[in-house]
């Protein structure tokens, strides 16, 4: 059972363009959201995270978008840049048990 | 820098031998870590939890006798493959919280089982 459903798998965007990665969840639980880049032979690194008591949360480039009804999470990458080309993972957690639920990756391209 | 290590960044062994893997957290103290598994082009997949000074929690279906698991600081945990085979061979990463839901990943382990 997959409990963080991710979209797209692979996803290329021009330079400059916006990248969208969506992330659904079935655990109500869930009250923590983060979102890895993972570049290959790396360990993931925490690019951002939203709890559910805020429906968006931007750092950067880099924007959240939550809708707690839907159960649904998103990633926006403004301004893309080739050095964002990697895979971004979504996940979610309890916060009391910290165990992550990684969603399946999606591989950004950004061509110059 | 990197406040969580892992070593080996790879390794490559034998078939029938054991590896072990280090995860330490490098400037705070994690009561809890977390092993996981990377196949390549997937998802990270959950293997235990690792706690302090107790045993560690194992994911349905992940052999507790063949990824032997042991914390026993607050700073480090390790891995042990035990009688490893060439479809043990993977990416592992571990994890550390550092409390508030701040989890910070190593580089990760590349082992090749020959």
């Amino acid at each position: 059972q997959q409990q963080v459903k991710q979209s797209p798998q692979s996803l290329i965007v021009q330079k400059g363009g916006i990248s969208i990665i969506n992330c659904a969840y079935e655990n109500t639980a869930f009250d923590y959201f983060p979102w890895y880049q993972q570049f290959p032979g790396k360990g993931p690194a925490l690019l951002i995270a939203i709890r559910p008591d805020v429906s968006e949360k931007k750092e950067g480039r880099f924007t959240i978008s939550f809708n707690k009804s839907a159960k649904q999470f998103s990633l926006h990458i403004m301004d893309s840049q080739p050095g964002d080309s990697a895979t971004y993972f979504c996940a979610a957690s309890k916060s009391n048990t910290d165990k992550l639920i990684f969603g399946t990756g999606t591989r950004l391209q950004v061509f110059p | 820098g990197a406040v969580v290590s892992q070593h080996p960044s790879w390794v490559i062994c034998k078939s029938g031998t054991s590896v072990k893997i280090e995860c330490r957290s490098l400037d705070f103290q994690a009561t809890t870590m977390f092993w996981y598994r990377q196949f390549p082009k997937q998802s990270l997949m959950l293997m235990a939890t690792s706690n302090e000074g107790s045993k560690a929690t194992y994911e349905q279906g992940v052999e507790k006798d063949k990824f032997l698991i042991n914390h026993a600081s607050l700073t480090l945990s390790t891995l042990t493959v035990t009688s490893a085979h060439p479809e043990d061979s993977s990416f592992y990463i571990c994890s550390a919280d550092r409390g508030g839901n701040t989890i910070y990943f190593g580089e990760g382990s590349w082992l090749t089982v020959v």
